[in-house]
């Protein structure tokens, strides 16, 4: 069982569109941070929300993380075929032991046409 | 600043041989991370490095191991490759110290096992 669930796995829109990725779990996270990934390359980071109820923008790219620090969500308005990639939302759980261990969401492939 | 870097890039073994990768984190980056993805599992945490020592370590079997220099950089090895450790082997670096650990990864070393 996956410590983070991604819903959707795959989402396939058209150019304009607005969607939504949320990332659930039953664990309390200190701070839930969001990446893309591009096929061949490593995760890029985009947003990293600590505080629950914390909502961040970036550009067309909206980031929530819940009041309980268990969930959080990604929404882009108006997608656009550079949006396309995989999309991870990643977490350090509260109580891990220190130091730095992310918890990956299986992801979210999205992919934009036009 | 350069961003993380990982060698080699790509990397095609048998079963049975060993496989050394090795990354570079960001300069002033003391704690390097080592994760495995692939199709089936997602990201999965191998073991993170700081200051040297191993500082967490997940749940990969002993053939999975790794060190870290004093300049940070950080190796990692896999003794009697299998198939199944055909993988994108990630590397990811963070400062430590702060609130919140953020964690920049390399482009990863796409390893096959035949």
């Amino acid at each position: 069982t996956q410590l983070l669930e991604q819903s959707p796995q795959f989402l396939s829109i058209q150019e304009g569109e607005n969607l939504t990725v949320y990332c659930n779990s039953s664990s309390v996270f200190s701070s839930l941070q969001w990446y893309r990934q591009e096929p061949g390359e490593g995760p890029v980071l985009l947003v990293t929300v600590v505080t629950g109820g914390e909502v961040k923008k970036l550009k067309r790219l909206t980031f929530q993380f819940g009041d309980a620090r268990k969930d959080s969500s990604l929404h882009i308005t108006a997608a656009q075929p550079g949006d396309t990639g995989l999309y991870l939302c990643a977490g350090e759980r509260v109580g891990e032991t220190s130091g730095s261990r992310l918890t990956f969401g299986e992801g979210t492939q999205l992919t934009v046409n036009p | 600043k350069a961003g993380v870097t990982q060698t080699p890039r790509y990397l095609i073994k048998t079963r049975g041989q060993q496989v050394t990768l090795s990354c570079s984190p960001i300069s002033g980056h003391r704690s390097v991370s080592w994760y495995q993805q692939t199709p089936g599992q997602g990201l999965q945490f191998l073991f993170e490095y700081f200051s040297e020592t191993q500082r967490n370590k997940g749940n990969f079997p002993g053939r999975f191991s790794g060190r870290q220099f004093s300049n940070s950089r950080s190796e990692m090895n896999v003794s009697t490759l299998e198939l199944g450790d055909s993988a994108l082997y990630l590397c990811a670096s963070s400062v430590q110290g702060l609130a919140v650990n953020e964690q920049f990864f390399g482009p990863g070393t796409r390893l096959t096992v035949l």
